[in-house]
């Protein structure tokens, strides 16, 4: 078991650049989910994939953030003219089917605007 | 709506000494409840969870918690803390149903040596 990995670890980028984080979930994994931790809060839900679908979203996901799931494997979410206000802690989690299955996070990508 | 409060923003505590940590949900019914520990600059580990059945659960690390329906908690608990244990610990709540959790403020958590 390999955990779930995420990729960059730190990312610093200059206000209004895209930025896209890579998650790689547990193998087994079926689904997939995007979370945002700012400091001093516990983690605020995102987005949710079962395989490759995107099947919620969070109304904290503005139009210019975008996540995608291919092939129901690996994910990626894209900000797109970042602002200062999504500095903040990236996390992704997997969890395998069945109802109440725990979620396990990654160490997360952590961004910094300048 | 489901919310989840932790009124302590931080714990101290000496090393050896015992340890309850608090959580409150709001929930109609009975939700999936977690707890997961968070050191600086890594991701969440899960320490325990409860689902239904005994209300006492056991963890990792030493850890506990009770569920307690009629209080609306999930306090998680250890006999004797380790100075390892300093951490950021949160609860997490899951309604049946959905797939996202809702996740407590934090407790932050210091042992003194």
């Amino acid at each position: 078991d390999t955990g779930v990995s995420q990729d960059p670890r730190h990312k610093i980028t200059k206000r209004g650049q895209n930025v896209t984080f890579r998650c790689d979930p547990i193998s087994e994994h079926n689904r997939l989910y995007w979370y945002r931790q700012t400091l001093g809060q516990g983690p605020e839900f995102l987005t949710y994939f079962q395989n490759e679908a995107q099947l919620e979203k969070s109304r904290l996901l503005s139009d210019r953030f975008s996540a995608e799931r291919p092939k129901g494997s690996f994910s990626t979410l894209e900000i797109q003219r970042t602002e200062q206000g999504d500095s903040a802690m990236y996390l992704c989690a997997s969890s395998p089917g069945g109802a109440g299955s725990p979620q396990h996070f990654g160490d997360g990508t952590r961004l910094s605007i300048l | 709506a489901q919310s989840v409060t932790q009124p302590d923003i931080h714990i101290t505590v000496s090393e050896g000494a015992s340890l309850e940590l608090r959580c409150n949900y709001s929930y109609g019914a009975t939700p999936y409840l977690f707890w997961y520990v968070q050191s600086p600059g890594q991701g969440l580990q899960l320490l325990l969870k409860y689902f239904s059945g005994d209300t006492l659960v056991q963890g990792i690390k030493g850890f506990e918690a009770e569920f307690k329906r009629s209080q609306s908690s999930f306090n998680l608990r250890k006999p004797s803390v380790h100075w390892s244990d300093a951490a950021e610990y949160f609860c997490a709540v899951g309604a049946p149903g959905t797939y996202k959790y809702i996740f407590g403020t934090g407790t932050r958590l210091k042992v003194l040596a």
